[in-house]
């Protein structure tokens, strides 16, 4: 089965600052990535999505991401971050051999601090 | 907003009750899912339907039990719940489920506490 992996459960950064928030993955064909966001007391928002072609995707509230194959990552970025930035991200990758179902990883908190 | 609704957001359930989750969608979707969502776990997927057809079941105990009357609307019945089951739930949508390039959309999520 495809999956992802999220390492850190908790990443702070100061408001301003850039961000990077890590996935890594493992597929067994071409990978199809997702990042979304989850705001307290909210569902998830899709963020992102790499399917083919460049290597940085550019997504939702100022997000890119970066195509790693030869890391296989997918790693999210924020040139600069802003406190409302604050939330649960997770990464998600197509899985190829249980019906092309979403698997999620299990996120990872952003804190953005003023 | 996504443009999946949910209610309610949030229930508080002993483990005799019978209780329902709603779910609509207004994206003219063709599919739905349920979701159940703990601290620091992946995201897992319950339940799946594709116009109208429940297509995934993935080893979820028999007191869940989904509905899905036409494709905007989706529910999850609850009966003798265990504490193990407080979490939260969430719906999503998605166009052509087997379309692997679309993302789904989410609802904002029930809440349950089994006492």
């Amino acid at each position: 089965a495809q999956s992802v992996a999220q390492p850190e459960d908790q990443v702070n950064v100061a408001e301003g600052n850039p961000l990077t928030v890590k996935c890594t993955y493992s597929v067994s064909g071409n990978p199809y990535l997702f990042w979304y966001v989850q705001y307290p007391n909210r569902g998830l928002q899709f963020l992102l999505k790499y399917i083919t072609g460049d290597n940085l995707v550019k997504g939702s509230y100022g997000f890119e991401a970066e195509f790693n194959k030869s890391q296989t990552s997918f790693h999210l970025k924020k040139p600069s971050a802003l406190v409302s930035d604050s939330a649960l991200y997770f990464c998600a990758v197509r899985d190829w051999d249980n019906n092309n179902d979403m698997r999620f990883g299990a996120g990872t908190r952003l804190t953005v601090k003023p | 907003e996504t443009g999946v609704t949910q209610t309610p957001r949030h229930l508080v359930m002993g483990m005799t009750n019978k209780k329902s989750l709603k779910c609509e969608q207004h994206l003219g979707h063709n599919a739905m899912y349920w979701y159940k969502q703990s601290a620091k776990k992946p995201l897992e997927l319950m339940f799946v339907y594709s116009l109208e057809e429940r297509v995934e079941n993935n080893s979820v105990p028999s007191r869940f039990s989904p509905e899905c009357p036409n494709s905007s609307h989706l529910f999850l019945h609850l009966h003798t719940l265990q504490p193990e089951d407080s979490a939260l739930y969430l719906c999503a949508s998605s166009q052509d489920r087997r379309t692997t390039y679309n993302e789904q959309f989410f609802g904002p999520g029930t809440r349950l506490t089994v006492l």
